[in-house]
């Protein structure tokens, strides 16, 4: 596609359900990330894939966030038993390798009652 | 303390003003970022740059490695401008440069 794109763009869940975020990077993009920008804050970090592998997922805050990529295209970041802190707008970007420039998605915006 | 702080949090113009945003990191980088986030949360990257000026339209940013401080410079300001703007660096952290560190971000309001 033109542009890294994310689904979906609103979810309201309820504590305790598991939701899954999507994002399709820039095609030939090989690095991936997602962030987190909860109310007020700036983005937080979550976790950085470099094709299918997650070298760094030191941002992810706790077990029940993981985040798998498959065919260095489209990945997936999963929350189990959401809690209300985990409500934030979730980022997704992809840039090529090395020092390049970063397009990001247009951002999930997650609400758990 | 932050990695990379952003000053002023908040900055409100008139139409027509220079604007000027800052941007001040604590750790080696590779190169460093502006962002623009308008209201609905898209997040649209304005300049990448690892030294020097780099100019587009009405935005210009300046970096200085030395002092480890960038500027981004809005002139003729207009209401459109209005956004957050964020300043991120690609960290050098164990020899890999592709962490980004973001600021806070800097509110800007330009009133007609």
């Amino acid at each position: 596609g033109a542009g890294v794109s994310q689904s979906p763009s609103n979810k309201v869940t309820e504590k305790g359900k598991d939701v899954e975020l999507r994002c399709d990077p820039i095609s030939g993009h090989t690095a991936l990330y997602w962030y987190r920008q909860s109310l007020g804050q700036g983005l937080e970090f979550l976790i950085y894939f470099q094709g299918n592998s997650a070298p760094d997922k030191s941002g992810l805050p706790s077990d029940r966030f993981s985040a798998e990529r498959t065919g260095g295209s489209v990945s997936t970041l999963t929350i189990q038993r959401t809690q209300q802190e985990d409500s934030a707008v979730y980022l997704c970007a992809s840039r090529t390798q090395g020092n390049t420039e970063a397009f990001f998605g247009q951002g999930t915006r997650l609400t758990v009652v | 303390k932050n990695e990379v702080e952003q000053s002023p949090q908040n900055l409100t113009a008139q139409e027509g003003e220079f604007i000027t945003i800052n941007c001040s990191y604590s750790v080696g980088i590779s190169a460093l970022h502006w962002l623009q986030q308008h209201p609905g949360g898209g997040i649209v990257s304005l300049f990448m740059l690892s030294s020097g000026k780099k100019k587009h339209g009405r935005l210009i940013a300046t970096i200085n490695i030395q002092e480890k401080h960038s500027s981004l410079h809005i002139t003729a300001s207009h209401p459109r401008d209005s956004a957050v703007y964020i300043c991120a660096v690609n960290t050098n952290s164990g020899g890999s440069n592709y962490k980004l560190t973001f600021g806070k971000g800097t509110l800007l309001t330009v009133n007609p």
